[in-house]
């Protein structure tokens, strides 16, 4: 069974940062595209960041230069290393698995982040 | 970047009957177009890839058409369970999101 549990969410002041988790376990977080997608209280979705099986990565602009998205391939997990956070960075944040042919196919739950005072 | 935009935002439609939703896109995205159902407090659930491919078990009451920068979803015969919010995806280039359509039950 495919599971994507994500962790490591919180309350942060603005300007701090936090480090997310997403343990995959039914398939190889390094032979697949993992993504990450954010949702902003009330809002739609909003794509975040990629990591191909080959290891290039890709930013949405709003996060570029402040976020770093990578993996352990040791432990099946992928990460999102969030820098010098601001309110808008507010959201639920999901993984999901770009699965070539079928995009986004397998989700988590979802870890929520706040950033305020 | 690539804007999509869905209409209409939202959608009262009664049990039983057919809803069409929309999606454009800015620019020609081939058919490189999913759509997402998404209910309170769950994660997005894929429901169609590459315009028209249903995805791994899903009805088949839920069919999408369209290439180029137009794309529809058409839910035949809604069941209670499919009142939700549904997004459009662009994945020609790099990743967007339509803001959602509301489809609510009248």
């Amino acid at each position: 069974e495919v599971q994507l549990v994500e962790s490591g969410g919180g309350l942060i002041q603005p300007g701090g940062s936090l480090r997310l988790s997403c343990a995959v376990s039914g398939f190889t977080v390094s032979s697949n595209y993992m993504t990450w997608v954010r949702q902003g209280p009330g809002k739609g979705l909003e794509w975040v960041s990629v990591i191909y099986s080959d290891g290039r990565t890709h930013y949405a602009d709003s996060v570029k230069g402040r976020f770093t998205i990578s993996r352990d391939n040791s432990k099946n997990t992928l990460f999102l290393q969030m820098n010098s956070l601001r309110a808008d960075d507010t959201a639920v944040y999901y993984c999901a698995r770009w699965g070539g042919a079928t995009p986004f196919d397998y989700w988590g739950r979802g870890t929520p982040v706040t950033v305020s005072t | 970047e690539i804007v999509m935009t869905q209409s209409p935002a939202t959608l009262s439609v009664s049990p039983g009957e057919r809803a069409t939703l929309s999606c454009r896109a800015s620019q020609s995205v081939s058919s490189n177009l999913a759509w997402y159902q998404q209910k309170p407090g769950q994660a997005p659930r894929l429901l169609i890839y590459a315009a028209s491919t249903r995805a791994t078990g899903i009805p088949a009451r839920f069919s999408g058409s369209g290439s180029g920068t137009e794309f529809t979803l058409t839910i035949s015969s809604l069941q209670s369970e499919d009142f939700a919010v549904y997004y459009c995806q662009q994945y020609n280039y790099w990743y967007s999101f339509g803001q959602g359509t509301t489809l609510e039950i009248k």
